[in-house]
């Protein structure tokens, strides 16, 4: 257990729904990044926080993708309206500036039937 | 784009030193390389940095070549619970950038053998 914590673990939907996943970050660590991942590929970067401010988007995050994180605590991952495509891993890791590390929680798993 | 090549897939044998080469020709001279691991169903897992010397830690080593071209990560001693997906990283400092993102590329399957 990282101190990382993700919810849910899973999480299946049908297309055009929207899903909302939340990471809880270690109580200290002011960044916060969220990535995706498919089946044999590496996490790709989406978003990245420092504090309550969403400093950096990746092209990855389309309009129907929204991050927050308000007062710089926990953050919320939505996606409107699925598409099949959004199939993936969804991982939040944590960190800060005075440690050269970053804390990944488990993930959220998401499939759209 | 990740700045690094590794190679698809290993086998170790257990009980044996596993050594993982990476290459970053490209690297920067503010850049560390960074190596996480991603066991099955959980995040990446950070393993250990280093920028230009040999670093040790309870995981593993870095070995950094001089032109810091390339480096190896070795684990010591594998056992079964070392099988898993391990990637290097190039990027500057955390405490020396903004926000820039770890790029991950596909990784270095590991698979430890009895």
């Amino acid at each position: 257990d990282t101190g990382v914590s993700q919810d849910p673990r899973h999480k299946i939907t049908k297309r055009g729904q929207n899903v909302t996943f939340r990471c809880d970050p270690i109580s200290e660590h002011n960044r916060l990044y969220w990535y995706r991942q498919t089946l044999g590929q590496g996490p790709e970067f989406l978003t990245y926080f420092q504090n309550e401010a969403q400093l950096e988007k990746s092209r990855l995050l389309s309009d129907r993708f929204s991050a927050e994180r308000p007062k710089g605590s926990f953050s919320t991952l939505e996606i409107q309206r699925t598409e099949q495509g959004d199939s993936a891993m969804y991982l939040c890791a944590t960190g800060t500036e005075k440690r050269e590390k970053l804390f990944f929680g488990s993930g959220t798993q998401l499939s759209v039937l | 784009d990740a700045k690094t090549t590794q190679p698809t897939s290993m086998d170790c044998a257990e009980g044996r030193a596993a050594n993982l080469p990476c290459n970053h020709s490209t690297i920067s001279g503010n850049e560390y390389v960074y190596w996480y691991r991603q066991i099955h169903s959980q995040g990446p897992q950070y393993i250990i940095h280093g920028l230009k010397n040999n670093e040790t830690n309870e995981m593993a080593s870095l070995i950094i070549t001089e032109d810091r071209k390339s480096s190896t990560l070795i684990l010591p001693h594998a056992t079964l619970r070392d099988t898993a997906v391990y990637y290097c990283i190039v990027r500057v400092a955390l405490v020396d950038n903004y926000g820039q993102n770890f790029v991950f590329g596909p990784g270095t399957r590991l698979s430890v053998l009895p």
